[in-house]
């Protein structure tokens, strides 16, 4: 399975403000899953992310707020736009290689 | 869509118990993943099934899934304190094989 690297792993911000949160992965893959948890939630899916493309967004997730990048195929960030204290999520990107879905250590964010 | 449901919501077990948490799915899925989940963490893996019938075992942990029922179990046999964590399903399904995961089960199991 893949491993990825994730960060930051926390951080606190200012309401108004933007946090890109990174991803790399270890190996070359085709799609990239950026999820969020709530507080005490189940993971909700944000978007998937093909390199090349622009990212496909579920329903309830718009690209002005949650923009994501995908420069190759090791890659990918998302970014949390003007935050409120409603963003205050844990925030997990995702790969699959064959079967397996792999999670990254998760951002922490808390915004005040 | 394909929405993914468990049951309960909260399991508190006592040590040596047997017990199963549900995970219903609504629409075709290829597969089936279950995951744990401790305080503070990442998601680790615990299996992967493929297709109706399966049955896949690790220590105290079995898991099965019934296709045509849409439903998958965790059978959790004689528990311990060490299996405290919150445990999800996931269903992948649509055009991009996106995991939709369900609602969690927050086990604590009690000496």
């Amino acid at each position: 399975s893949a491993v990825i690297s994730q960060k930051p792993s926390r951080d606190i911000c200012q309401r108004g403000t933007s946090l890109t949160i990174q991803c790399q992965v270890d190996s070359q893959v085709t799609m990239m899953f950026w999820y969020r948890q709530q507080p005490g939630q189940s993971l909700t899916l944000i978007a998937t992310a093909n390199q090349g493309s622009e990212a496909t967004y579920e329903s309830g997730f718009v690209i002005d707020k949650f923009p994501i990048s995908r420069p190759n195929l090791t890659f990918s960030t998302l970014t949390v736009s003007n935050m409120s204290p409603e963003d205050s999520s844990i925030y997990l990107c995702s790969v699959r290689v064959s079967l397996i879905y792999t999670f990254g250590s998760g951002t922490r964010l808390t915004v005040v | 869509e394909l929405k993914v449901e468990q049951n309960p919501l909260f399991l508190s077990m006592q040590e040596g118990k047997n017990y199963t948490i549900y995970c219903n799915y609504s629409t075709t899925s290829d597969r089936l993943y279950w995951y744990r989940q401790d305080p503070g963490k990442s998601l680790e893996s615990l299996f992967v099934l493929l297709s109706n019938g399966a049955v896949k075992q690790e220590g105290r942990l079995m898991a099965s899934l019934d296709t045509k029922a849409r439903l998958s179990t965790l059978h959790i046999t004689a528990a311990v304190h060490d299996l405290s964590a919150t445990y999800f399903c996931a269903a992948m399904g649509g055009a991009t094989n996106k995991l939709i995961f369900g609602t969690g089960t927050l086990l604590a199991v009690q000496p």
